[in-house]
């Protein structure tokens, strides 16, 4: 089974700064997906960004980027520029790959807030 | 992008009735969904995959014969909370992948279940 875990409960950053949200999983699994969920308060689950895990080079959105290190089992998400609407929880996920997607195992989740 | 729909977002039933969620892909065709619950300030819980054409297939814990799942379609899944009680409130998110080896899985809107 795989567990994500998430460290920080809450994080507050102000606006225009950078801040990282940290992430580990454990697996035994070779072949898989991670990624990071945002959700406002409206509570609707937006895909904040991916990472293959067969890929090296570290997976980048804008203003979102994360820090892979398959070694370490570590996958944490940098906000640059942070802005008011970037305030949410934030969930780190592990997907197990077999061809098709699969179900989602969620970490505990970051709150984050991001104040003038 | 793709939608998923979910309805209702929000309903209020009292103890002992059932309650029917629905979750609907509108623009492609979702052979499995999944169904996660979430408490308040807390992550997601997978509860079942739905599989169309077959049985759900429920995760440790869950009572299947209180969550019945049925995936009638390609593009429809139901959630039946059956003689609901107080500890069943919760809120409920379905979740569909896009398909094929696309490992982005689109979030319904979730139904926030309180029962009196």
């Amino acid at each position: 089974a795989q567990t994500v875990t998430q460290s920080q409960p809450e994080m507050s950053v102000q606006e225009a700064e950078t801040v990282t949200l940290s992430c580990t999983y454990d697996t035994s699994e070779s072949n898989y997906y991670l990624f990071w969920y945002k959700q406002p308060p409206s509570r609707q689950m937006i895909l904040v960004i991916r990472q293959e895990a067969y890929k090296q080079q570290n997976a980048t959105e804008n203003r979102f980027s994360v820090n892979f290190q398959k070694a370490a089992k570590s996958f944490s998400l940098k906000i640059s520029d942070s802005q008011l609407g970037d305030t949410a929880m934030y969930f780190c996920a592990f997907m197990r790959y077999t061809g098709t997607a699969s179900k989602l195992t969620f970490g505990t989740g970051t709150r984050l807030q991001v104040t003038l | 992008g793709a939608v998923v729909s979910q309805h209702p977002s929000r309903v209020i039933c009292k103890s002992g009735t059932s309650v029917k969620i629905e979750c609907r892909s509108l623009d492609f065709q979702a052979t499995t969904m999944f169904w996660y619950r979430q408490f308040p300030k807390q992550s997601l819980m997978l509860m079942a995959t739905s599989n169309e054409g077959s049985k759900a297939t429920y995760e440790q814990g869950v009572e299947k014969d209180k969550f019945l799942i049925n995936h009638a379609s390609l593009t429809l899944s139901t959630l039946t909370v059956t003689s609901a009680h107080p500890e069943d409130s919760s809120f409920y998110i379905c979740s569909a992948p896009s398909g094929g080896a696309n490992t982005e899985a689109f979030f319904g809107q979730g139904t926030r279940l309180t029962v009196v």
